[in-house]
């Protein structure tokens, strides 16, 4: 099964606005990733946060974790349509990685 | 640096009939990984080598899929009999070794079975 499920299942929004999608997952973690799947295309890692950190920021992304409530978010800010995309998240479960369902945004020019 | 290549990029089979995919990792990653990703859904872990060893096979069905690693180096993952469920997008990846998370994947290898 699923270690983590992302929430909304998908998201339509203006270029400019920020996108945000929440990742749930079940069991204690190590880390936890981010990952970007175009269409009909690989996986790209896109940051990682470790179980002892709450925010990272990489360019227009902000991550947060929440290891009590086994959630973490993904804020892509100031959207631009090429940001369109599935976005994932994974955990380590505990030495492998265990994807979430994903979430699929689209980002209106 | 090269990525992770992979071939066929499309298979078109019928039911019954066999097919085998083929990963080439980065250089000098000791991890290698073969996920299925099923439309819609998120990619799931079907096999995880460390070097030529197997780390975890649990979700592999291996009554028809079988993979293996060369050398610690290119890996070949197979199915035989196809079904129809087995239609799906077969994602390798790989990474400097188990300790080290982030993945580098592959365009991937779509089956279609009909």
């Amino acid at each position: 099964s699923q270690q983590g499920e992302e929430d909304p299942q998908a998201l339509s929004i203006q270029e400019g606005e920020n996108a945000t999608m929440n990742c749930s997952y079940k069991t204690s973690i190590n880390n936890l990733q981010w990952y970007r799947q175009n269409s009909g295309r690989g996986l790209v890692h896109l940051i990682l946060i470790r179980s002892n950190e709450r925010e990272k920021h990489s360019g227009r992304l902000r991550v947060t974790l929440d290891t009590s409530k086994k959630s973490s978010s993904l804020l892509i800010t100031a959207s631009r349509a090429a940001d369109t995309a599935s976005y994932f998240c994974a955990t380590d479960y505990p030495d492998k990685l265990i994807f979430g369902t994903g979430t699929r945004l689209q980002v209106f020019p | 640096e090269a990525g992770v290549a992979q071939s066929p990029r499309y298979k078109i089979i019928e039911k019954r009939q066999s097919v085998a995919f083929w990963c080439n990792p980065i250089s000098g990653h000791a991890t290698l990984y073969w996920y299925q990703q099923i439309l819609g859904q998120g990619p799931k872990l079907l096999i995880q080598f460390q070097n030529n060893g197997v780390v975890d096979d649990s979700q592999l069905p291996k009554d028809r899929f079988s993979a293996e690693r060369l050398k610690g180096v290119d890996s070949t993952l197979k199915i035989q009999p196809a079904k129809l469920e087995d239609s799906a997008v077969y994602l390798c990846a790989s990474s400097l070794d188990v300790q080290a998370p982030r993945l580098f994947f592959g365009e991937g290898s779509r089956l279609t079975v009909l």
